[in-house]
């Protein structure tokens, strides 16, 4: 069966500080795979989405960064964090984009940016 | 301009009772996916329901009905019997598929108390 990892779930960090988050998904191959913020309260804003190894689409300009270096690995970077930056962090693969099965999400990165 | 607007930020229903979520929805796309999902207060996302613009039908669930108007371009989730685990943030969204069907758009949510 397919499951997605996605870790730490909790991170607090100062302003200024890197940041990297990772996600894996098992049991599929060639995933998309997407990074979704949620401020507190707020619905989903859609951040990067991968449909390939290093292939990278981004929705928002930001001081965040994803890569894909593995086939089932999206990593959501930062150089220096913002204040901005803190919310909830999901990570999500679906199996093609015309899936009426919806999303799977992982459990989420709650970062805090102190 | 709001693709996906729910306008109920809170809803009360009572145990046992049927519930309707509103969501109206903004799209020039012919092809377009709707969903439903529900957020507990662990955080996760979960998926509960999908409907196709083509569907000529509306979607089931178990429990989750989505009462697809497209001319008034809303997908409202009806929830039957309510429980005390229904108790959740409930967010719609889209996928447009002329983005390539990559993109799926959230509403702000509306947040779900279950009262016993």
């Amino acid at each position: 069966s397919q499951t997605i990892h996605q870790w730490p779930a909790t991170l607090v960090q100062p302003v200024g500080s890197p940041l990297s988050l990772e996600c894996t998904v098992e049991g599929t191959s060639n995933p998309n795979l997407y990074w979704y913020r949620q401020a507190a309260g707020r619905g989903l804003q859609l951040l990067f989405y991968s449909v390939g190894i290093g292939q990278i689409s981004s929705e928002v300009p930001q001081n965040l960064s994803a890569s894909r270096p593995q086939d089932r690995q999206f990593i959501l970077s930062s150089k220096k964090l913002l204040l901005s930056d803190s919310g909830f962090y999901l990570c999500a693969w679906s199996v093609f984009q015309g899936a009426r099965d919806g999303y799977t999400f992982g459990s989420g990165t709650r970062l805090t940016v102190v | 301009a709001q693709k996906i607007t729910q306008t109920q930020p809170g809803m009360f229903v009572q145990e046992k009772e049927a519930v309707t979520l509103d969501c109206t929805y903004d799209t020039s796309d012919q092809s377009y996916g709707l969903f439903w999902y529900k957020q507990p207060s662990s955080g996760e996302m979960i998926f509960l329901i999908y409907q196709g613009s083509y569907d000529e039908q509306n979607a089931t669930e178990g429990r989750y009905s989505l009462n697809f108007q497209k001319a008034r371009k809303s997908a409202n989730l009806v929830i039957s019997a309510s429980q005390l685990g229904d108790s959740a943030m409930y967010f719609c969204a889209m996928r447009e598929d002329s983005t390539g069907g990559f993109k799926t758009i959230f509403g702000a949510g509306t947040r779900l108390f279950v009262k016993a």
